[in-house]
């Protein structure tokens, strides 16, 4: 099993540009999470599905951020335009029914 | 509001000390408390705890949930410098399924 994987796993980029993350959850996981991590506000929930619908967007941020969940097999999390302090690491998890979550690696973003 | 709170927020042992960290929550509906462990990169699961007083346990760690004082408490015995990491709990709200984290106990070993 190769866990979730998250792509890419670094991105710098200017202020105003488009980004885009991805995952892909592992296979026969029924929900995925996309978390925010920075040293000042630690880990942050930003939305979650589950089986492809988003059940909780509370957490994002601005209208600048939005998130899709197509299939159960990959997500995006988008920013634009993004800002330096969209700067972080992003994770995302998923879940089975038994509420364990496994954490993909992270992207980390850095918005100049 | 739902709410996790660690302690201590940061801890520094010499290796072969015991440690204990604590964890207290507030959450509707608790479904299940987990631990993880977070180095340099992703955080990696350590145990889940759903029921009060069953001892969860991995080599030199071990971990037990109190529901009724709704907390929980991670053990770690004759530390290693490799024991260097935030420690996270989270709680799973049956609500809502979302994990809901502490900000996390950074504990540093050393030699």
């Amino acid at each position: 099993d190769a866990g979730v994987i998250q792509s890419p796993r670094h991105e710098v980029t200017e202020m105003g540009q488009e980004v885009t993350l991805r995952c892909k959850p592992i296979s026969g996981h029924n929900s995925l999470f996309w978390y925010r991590q920075t040293m000042m506000r630690g880990l942050e929930l930003l939305i979650y599905f589950n089986n492809n619908v988003p059940i909780d967007d509370s957490g994002m941020p601005e209208d600048r951020f939005s998130a899709k969940m197509p299939n159960a097999s990959f997500s995006t999390l988008k920013i634009q335009p993004s800002e330096p302090r969209d700067s972080a690491v992003y994770f995302c998890a998923s879940s089975p029914d038994s509420g364990e979550q496994f954490f993909g690696p992270g992207t980390r973003l850095t918005v100049l | 509001e739902d709410k996790v709170v660690q302690s201590p927020l940061s801890l520094v042992v010499h290796e072969g000390d015991t440690v204990t960290l604590n964890c207290s929550y507030e959450v509707t509906n608790f479904r299940s408390l987990l631990w993880y462990k977070q180095e340099k990169k992703a955080p990696t699961f350590l145990f889940m705890l759903t029921s009060s007083g069953i001892e969860k346990k991995s080599g030199r760690l071990s971990s037990i949930l109190d529901k009724k004082e709704l907390f929980s408490i991670l053990n770690i015995t004759a530390t290693q410098t490799g024991d260097s990491a935030i420690y996270l709990c989270a709680v799973v709200s049956s609500n809502t399924g979302k994990l809901i984290f502490g900000q996390g106990t950074t504990l540093q070993v050393k030699p």
